[in-house]
Formats: C-alpha cells, structure tokens, sequence
C-alpha cells in the first residue's frame, strides 16, 4: 500500500530552526510537495521536489532523498505565525497526491 | 477574487438529508480536485476533473457521492443521504495544468465544514 509517514507533533522555540521529517511509499513517484495549514484554513503550497537535493526558498528549505523515499522540510528563523500543521504530499504514477497526516508545529516564545 | 472559493463555509446536515457543496476554481485553471480532510488528518482524495472529464473517482466512498463539472468551471460535490461518517471537511483544489504537466501545484479552497447530525 502506499504510505507517508511525518511526526506528529513537533515543539520548536521562536528564532530557532525545525526539522520536520517525512518518509514515504508509493506506487510511483511524480514528485513531492509540502503544504502549510493553519487551524481552519485551506493548506497553502510551500515547496515541489522532484530531484534528489535541497530547495531553498527564504527562511524554508526542502530536501529529498529518492532513494531513501525520504524528505525534510527545514524552517529557520521561527516565527511565531510558523505554527500551523505541516503537511508532507507525494505524487503517485497517476499524478495524485497521497498525503501524510500532517505534523503539528507548535511554536514556544 | 483571484483564489479558489467554496461555499457554504458551514453546513449542518441532519442524517438522511442530501447536501451540495460548491467550487469556484481559479479561473483559466484546467485540473480541479476534492478532497475530505478529518480532524488532525491530512487531505484524502476524492476526485479530479480535466476540465469537464472526470478522470478519476476512485476515492468518492461510496455511490451516494456524486460530482460534476458541467462546464469546466465550476464544481459541484453532492452528497446524498448524509450519514454521520460523511462529517468532515471537504477542500476543493485547482491546478493549472493538467495531470502530469510541470508545475503541479494545487490551490486550496477554505474548505466546507460539513456536520451530519
């Protein structure tokens, strides 16, 4: 079956940096996304690897491994509106998103 | 607005009785998806539309879901003879392009909260 797997929970302290870590399974792999959720609204998109290596984008950075099925979401810089669910997605070989359940990221001052 | 909008925002529902939820894509944007999404969950597919094709249903859970996209615009979820499962929130998504196409990336909608009571 297919698979993804990301911590829970995560508590990290403002101005610090956070790892969120993601392992995945799937029948195919067409790339992977990372997506904020604030409590109530909609995810928005955060970042897109489909090779091997690491994306940087302002104070995110996302990595992935393929031959590991693995992949991390990097935040520096803590804010405190960076508390939200972090949600970790793979696209399948027909082009559909298998998401994981999310890890929520709390931020302490 | 420029995003993607759903409505209603809310919606209780009293068992037995038949929903319909709303998409308003980005306009101009090919591909347009539904998901459910439980509490403390992620996202969990349901449908995508090619513009007006349904290519694929393989997650609506059962026949009383139903969507469409008459036009290749607009979206509508139905939900026929709601069960207290059926409680969730349901996230319509748009994508430029179509499946398979570089830059993939989805654009949520604020969701429905649906409540079967």
């Amino acid at each position: 079956g297919q698979n993804i797997d990301q911590p829970t929970e995560m508590t990290a302290t403002e101005g610090a940096i956070v790892q969120i870590n993601c392992t995945y399974q799937t029948s195919g792999f067409n790339g992977l996304f990372w997506y904020q959720q604030h409590a109530g609204e909609a995810p928005t998109f955060l970042s897109y690897n489909v090779l091997d290596g690491l994306e940087e984008k302002g104070r995110f950075s996302s990595f992935l491994s393929r031959s590991k099925g693995y992949s991390y979401l990097l935040l520096k810089e803590l804010q405190m509106k960076d508390s939200a669910s972090y949600l970790c997605a793979v696209m399948d070989s027909n082009y559909q998103l298998i998401w994981g359940a999310g890890t929520k990221l709390i931020i302490k001052p | 607005g420029a995003g993607v909008s759903q409505s209603p925002r809310y919606k209780v529902a009293k068992r037995g009785q038949d929903v319909a939820l709303r998409c308003d894509p980005i306009s101009g944007h090919v591909s347009l998806f539904w998901y459910q999404q439980a509490l403390g969950q992620g996202p969990e597919f349901l449908t995508y539309f090619q513009n007006e094709a349904q290519l694929d249903k393989s997650g609506l859970p059962s026949d009383r879901f139903f969507a469409e996209r008459p036009e290749g615009s607009v979206s509508t979820l139905k939900i026929q003879r709601t069960q207290q499962e059926d409680s969730a929130v349901y996230l319509c998504a748009s994508s430029l392009g179509a499946a398979g196409q570089v830059s993939y990336e989805q654009y949520f909608g604020p969701g429905t909260r649906l409540t079967v009571t």
